[in-house]
């Protein structure tokens, strides 16, 4: 599987946009690349799924280049209620037993008033 | 309504105990998955079950047992319980194996004492 790199933490201010990097150098042909985010004390929340080029939904964009080794979430005027982990995550579209589903350490974003 | 619940919340117990942990979820998905969050925040998968089946084992010690009665509920059996067993324990569900978004429960606080 492969394996994700991303900033520990990110600060910013509200109505800020914010710009998250993951990287996955070794990212294969058939691996999709998953966002989600996670408060205190709850699960992960889906955010943004995408394969390449541009996705775009009402929370969030994410970013694909052409080789797919980075991808970036853009999260638009952030507030302080989006202070939270961000997780990125790589993985083929069939979670086969052979595979290793494995969150990284996620990116700790904190938003000041 | 909740989509995925799992119960209880907190479990506080005593090293070689055997706990339970239940999940369920409503969204009538088809694959159910336990995850186990350490200290480090480091999320892992443990066990993933389509339509009742076992499908993702991972090196998990076979004091760790899951059952799925069916595709609407995934519980935990944990027998013997250690010190390394505290950790969250996170539920999860998506609509199938084919990559699509998880949806996670609230977790449950296993402390073992």
């Amino acid at each position: 599987l492969a394996k994700t790199t991303q900033p520990i933490s990110m600060d910013s201010y509200e109505g800020q946009e914010v710009n998250i990097t993951c990287s996955h150098n070794n990212i294969a042909t058939n691996d999709y690349i998953t966002w989600y985010q996670q408060f205190p004390s709850q699960g992960p929340r889906f955010i943004i799924q995408g394969y390449k080029t541009k996705v775009t939904n009402e929370v969030a964009s994410l970013f694909i280049p052409a080789d797919r080794k980075s991808s970036t979430l853009s999260l638009p005027r952030v507030s302080l209620s989006d202070t939270a982990v961000y997780y990125c995550l790589v993985g083929p579209r069939q979670y086969s037993s052979a595979s290793k589903i494995i969150f990284g350490s996620g990116t700790r974003l904190s938003i000041r008033p | 309504d909740t989509a995925v619940s799992q119960t209880p919340k907190y479990l506080v117990t005593q090293m070689g105990n055997d706990k339970s942990i239940k999940c369920e979820q409503n969204l009538g998905h088809d694959t159910m998955y336990w995850y186990k969050q350490d200290s480090k925040k480091f999320l892992k998968i443990m066990f993933s079950y389509n339509n009742k089946e076992l499908i993702i084992n991972e090196t998990v010690p076979n004091r760790f047992s899951p059952k799925s009665p069916d595709k609407a509920h995934l519980n935990l059996h944990i027998n013997s319980l250690e010190l390394g067993d505290s950790a969250v324990y996170f539920c999860a569900s998506s609509l199938s194996t084919g990559g699509s978004p998880l949806h996670f429960g609230n977790g449950t606080r296993l402390t073992v004492t």
